[in-house]
C-alpha cells in the first residue's frame, strides 16, 4: 500500500509569484484535503476535495485554489504568494474504501518559503 | 462554529510520570474527537479516536460532553512518547472537515 506523497519537499518562491505543490493519496482513498501548518501551530484546513470536486473550504482566499484528478492525485495552487504563505502545506487522504472512519492518512508535506 | 484548544503548549515530565494533554472543544452538534501524533521526523499520524474507546500505547482519552473535554491521558510515560499531540474535532454533517488545535509538545525526561 502506497502512502500519500508530496512534492516538492521545499521551495523559495518571492512575493507575487505562483506555486504548484502537488499530492498523491493513499492507495484506495478517493478524498483529499490540504492544510497549511503554520510555525507553531496547528493544521489549518484548506479545502477538500472528493471525486473531483470541492467539497469544503476553510477560511482561505479565492487565490488559494486546487484540483483533483480522476486518479484521485491533487494540486494545490497560491497565485499572488504573500509572506505569510510560508508554511508547511499539508496533503491528507482519506477514503470510503477504507470506511468513513475519519481517520486523516498525512504525507510529509511541502514547505514553502515565500522572500 | 467549531474550535479545538489546547491550553498548553508544551508539557515536560519525566519517565513514569501520569502525564495528561488536555484538550477542550465548541461545537453546538455531536462532534467526533481525535488525538493525531508526530514523532520526530515522521508525518503526522492518527493516535486514537473517541468512537473508538480504546488504548494505543498506554494512552487513552473520554470525550466529556458535559465539560467539552477531551484529554489524552498515560499512567506512565516513556521517552519514546516525546512527539506532538494535536487534538482534532470532525463534525456531523457537510464534508465532515475536522478542525486541529494548535497542539502540545511532550518531553518525557529519562
Amino acid at each position: 500500500e502506497t502512502g500519500v506523497t508530496q512534492s516538492p519537499t521545499h521551495l523559495i518562491k518571492t512575493r507575487g509569484q505562483q506555486v504548484t505543490l502537488r499530492c498523491s493519496s493513499q492507495s484506495g482513498h478517493n478524498t483529499v484535503s490540504w492544510y497549511q501548518q503554520a510555525l507553531g501551530q496547528g493544521p489549518q484546513f484548506i479545502f477538500q476535495y472528493y471525486r473531483e470536486e470541492e467539497n469544503g473550504r476553510g477560511n482561505f482566499p479565492p487565490r488559494f485554489s486546487g484540483l483533483q484528478f480522476p486518479n484521485y492525485s491533487s494540486e494545490l495552487n497560491v497565485n499572488a504568494l504573500e509572506l505569510d504563505d510560508s508554511a508547511l502545506y499539508l496533503c491528507a487522504s482519506s477514503g470510503w474504501t477504507s470506511g468513513n472512519t475519519g481517520e486523516l492518512f498525512f504525507g510529509e508535506g511541502s514547505r514553502l518559503t515565500v522572500l | 462554529a467549531q474550535r479545538v484548544t489546547q491550553p498548553e503548549k508544551l508539557l515536560s515530565v519525566f519517565k513514569g510520570a501520569p502525564v495528561e494533554l488536555k484538550c477542550n472543544y465548541s461545537y453546538s452538534g455531536s462532534p467526533e474527537l481525535f488525538w493525531y501524533v508526530q514523532y520526530s521526523r515522521q508525518r503526522l499520524q492518527l493516535l486514537l479516536r473517541h468512537i473508538s474507546r480504546e488504548s494505543i500505547k498506554g494512552f487513552t482519552a473520554d470525550l466529556n460532553k458535559g465539560e467539552t473535554s477531551f484529554h489524552l491521558k498515560k499512567p506512565f510515560a516513556q521517552e519514546e512518547d516525546s512527539a506532538m499531540y494535536y487534538c482534532a474535532l470532525r463534525g456531523a454533517g457537510g464534508s465532515y472537515i475536522p478542525t486541529f488545535g494548535r497542539g502540545t509538545s511532550l518531553i518525557v525526561h529519562p
